[in-house]
């Protein structure tokens, strides 16, 4: 089983600011790597996937980046509708499909 | 647009049975694999299981956790996803997602329902 790992589990961030949100992977997912954004009482959605390709309505400020064991999501600029927990999750070698344990983004 | 609806969830004793359902609507269910991933309170994702669509061929994977116990089927005709869950355990305590998968072993999850509260609990 691929374990994925999310750093740091908290982040604090004022409006404005950049944000970068760290996944590893135990063995190499190639860039089969998609980041979910989840808001309280919310179901998860997919912002990125194959590593670093947005979906149709992302704003441009969420990029991804990364290939093998290494990713990052950055966020340019945060907005208030951007604070939320995000995670990774690896699609590459499943079942099982795993996710990160995910990074909470919250307002300094 | 591509709805996902839940459905069945609620509260149940320790060894009891539940059957999830989940409504699709919005494009051909039929030709799309559909995964259940869960949610324990306060707590991260946790795939649960993933069954195949016309456009793949068939597979019907499992967690671990609930290998032997739960079910996933669907029934095309009815654009219906389900989740037969027996030998409920405390620990299958969760919000419970249905979500989509595009054809294809590499994909991620593009959409998701609202989620539908299994407790277990005596």
């Amino acid at each position: 089983e691929i374990v994925m790992t999310q750093s740091p589990a908290t982040l604090s961030v004022s409006p404005g600011e950049r944000a970068t949100l760290s996944c590893r992977a135990s063995q190499s997912v190639s860039s089969n790597l998609a980041w979910y954004q989840q808001k309280p009482g919310q179901a998860p959605r997919l912002l990125i996937y194959g590593a670093s390709t947005r979906v149709t309505g992302i704003p441009a400020r969420f990029s991804g980046s990364g290939s093998g064991t290494e990713f990052t999501l950055t966020i340019s600029s945060l907005q208030s509708e951007d604070f939320a927990v995000y995670y990774c999750q690896q699609y590459n070698k499943w079942p099982p499909l795993t996710f990160g344990g995910g990074t909470k983004v919250e307002i300094k | 647009e591509v709805q996902l609806l839940e459905s069945g969830g609620g509260l149940v004793q320790p060894g009891g049975s539940l059957r999830l359902s989940c409504a699709a609507s919005g494009f051909t269910f039929s030709s799309y694999a559909m995964s259940w991933v869960r949610q324990a309170p306060g707590k991260g994702l946790e795939w649960v299981s993933t069954i195949s669509g016309s456009g793949d061929s068939t597979y019907y994977y499992y967690a671990d956790s609930v290998k032997g116990r739960f079910t996933i089927s669907r029934d095309n005709s009815k654009n219906t996803l389900y989740l037969q869950m027996n030998s409920l355990r405390a620990d299958d305590t969760a919000v419970y997602y249905c979500a989509k998968r595009w054809p294809g072993y590499y994909s991620p999850l593009d959409y998701w329902g609202q989620g539908t509260l299994v407790t277990v609990s005596s």
